[in-house]
């Protein structure tokens, strides 16, 4: 079974559309991450949810709307895309405290999304 | 806030030879954890190590090792005897007190192994 898994693998569309990604984990963990991978492959966090609550949004353009409708579940909406918005969006859960012993970051296959 | 350096942009070895790819962490908490990660061409990040700051013990797990200073606020990735298939772009990173934290990453190291 896939501990982090996100679709689409891949997402192309144009300026100006509205497009979702979405993910899903099955290890228990409370916390959800967002990263941003851009061409250059420098990985920088976006968001992150614990427990369907948002704790860390990074200076992130409102057209980014992350929604976490459980804690298994942290989709991420994007409106009006741009085509700086081409990148790969990799997802990520984590153990809400370092106490428990499974304690790390389990990352999603990536989306690649192209905007043209 | 918390950094992670990795001056390497590329490596290239042939074959058989030993790299070692480095990494500096700048952070102000005294608990904190390092990671390291492979991303393969195939593009997903495969996690490799976890450690915390209170285990300054180097760690060995075939032919990967890690070297942790906290002295030179270094953690430095060595592969032995490298193989084709150790190709790929490795991140080293952080995460401030753990838990929820959000995890900082360098910039990676593109390591190319050619036959």
């Amino acid at each position: 079974d896939t501990a982090v898994s996100q679709t689409p693998k891949y997402l192309v569309t144009q300026m100006g559309n509205d497009k979702s990604i979405k993910c899903e984990q099955n290890l228990g963990h409370d916390t959800m991450y967002w990263y941003k991978q851009d061409s250059k492959k420098f990985l920088k966090i976006m968001f992150s949810y614990n427990n369907k609550e948002l704790i860390i949004n990074e200076t992130v353009p409102n057209r980014f709307s992350p929604k976490s409708p459980d804690k298994a579940h942290l989709n991420l909406h994007i409106n009006s895309l741009e085509l700086g918005d081409s990148a790969v969006y990799f997802c990520a859960s984590s153990p809400w405290t370092e106490a428990q012993t499974n304690y790390g970051y389990t990352f999603g296959s990536g989306t690649r999304l192209t905007v043209v | 806030a918390q950094k992670v350096t990795q001056a390497q942009t590329e490596i290239s070895v042939v074959e058989k030879e030993d790299v070692t790819l480095d990494c500096v962490y700048e952070t102000r908490d005294t608990t904190y954890y390092l990671f390291w990660y492979k991303q393969p061409p195939s593009g997903e990040l495969v996690f490799l190590i976890r450690r915390n700051s209170f285990d300054e013990q180097n760690e060995i797990s075939g032919r990967y090792s890690w070297n942790f200073q906290k002295s030179t606020s270094s953690f430095n990735f060595t592969i032995t005897a490298s193989q084709v298939v150790d190709s790929a772009v490795y991140f080293c990173a952080l995460s401030e007190k753990g838990g929820s934290e959000k995890l900082v990453f360098g910039k990676g190291t593109k390591l190319t192994v050619n036959p």
